[in-house]
């Protein structure tokens, strides 16, 4: 069955720190790793990552894959409180499947 | 004009009923999805339909049934709804194998 773990569940900072946030998956046929925000409705695209090594980066969100180890991190730098959200991770196969993980709730405080 | 959109928003209604949410895209993209989020906020994909077939059907209950007239629709009907069923359904879209699933603003789905 496959499996995507995020890590930590929740976590709360202070406005200015840097975060990084984790995703690890067992699947059959991987795809893609795909990393998502959710605040109070649907979930937002941020990034999709198919290649080990190659940061995407957008503002001060970036994200890298690692396919030998099976994990993705996500950072935010110099985090604000409009970041305050549910980020979650979701890895595709070549099914067209997908699975996410059950998201790391980010609290940014001011 | 928005992506991903879907009817009703808010869906209220009582044990055995059946129900439908509609779901349509303008993003030409060829596949389409249906996730349910519970009230743990963990979102499960329930089905993917792709040029009008089916490619995934996880295990959910017959009662559930995804209908889809054409490359930008995918409705889901439910039979003889139950409690258990009160969650957020989500449906998305995307491009197979090209970036990631737009989702649309979701349906609450209360049965009581």
């Amino acid at each position: 069955e496959d499996k995507v773990v995020q890590s930590p569940l929740s976590l709360v900072v202070h406005e200015g720190d840097t975060v990084t946030l984790n995703c690890s998956y067992e699947v059959t046929n991987f795809r893609s790793l795909l990393w998502y925000k959710q605040e109070k409705k649907a979930p937002t695209f941020l990034f999709m990552l198919t290649s080990s090594g190659i940061e995407k980066k957008s503002g001060r969100l970036s994200s890298i894959l690692d396919k030998k180890e099976l994990f993705s991190i996500l950072n935010i730098t110099a985090t604000q409180t409009g970041d305050s959200a549910v980020y979650l991770c979701a890895v595709g196969t070549n099914a067209g499947k997908s699975t996410f993980g059950d998201g790391t709730t980010l609290t940014v405080k001011p | 004009d928005t992506a991903v959109s879907q009817t009703p928003k808010y869906l209220v209604t009582q044990m055995g009923n059946d129900k439908s949410i509609k779901c349509e895209q303008n993003l030409g993209h060829d596949t389409m999805y249906w996730y349910k989020q519970d009230s743990k906020k963990f979102l499960k994909i329930m089905f993917s339909y792709n040029n009008k077939e089916l490619i995934i059907n996880e295990t959910v209950p017959n009662r559930f049934s995804p209908k889809s007239p054409d490359k930008a629709h995918l409705n889901l009907h439910i039979n003889s709804l139950e409690l258990g069923d009160s969650a957020v359904y989500f449906c998305a879209s995307s491009q197979l194998g090209e970036g990631g699933a737009f989702f649309g603003q979701g349906t609450r789905l209360t049965v009581v």
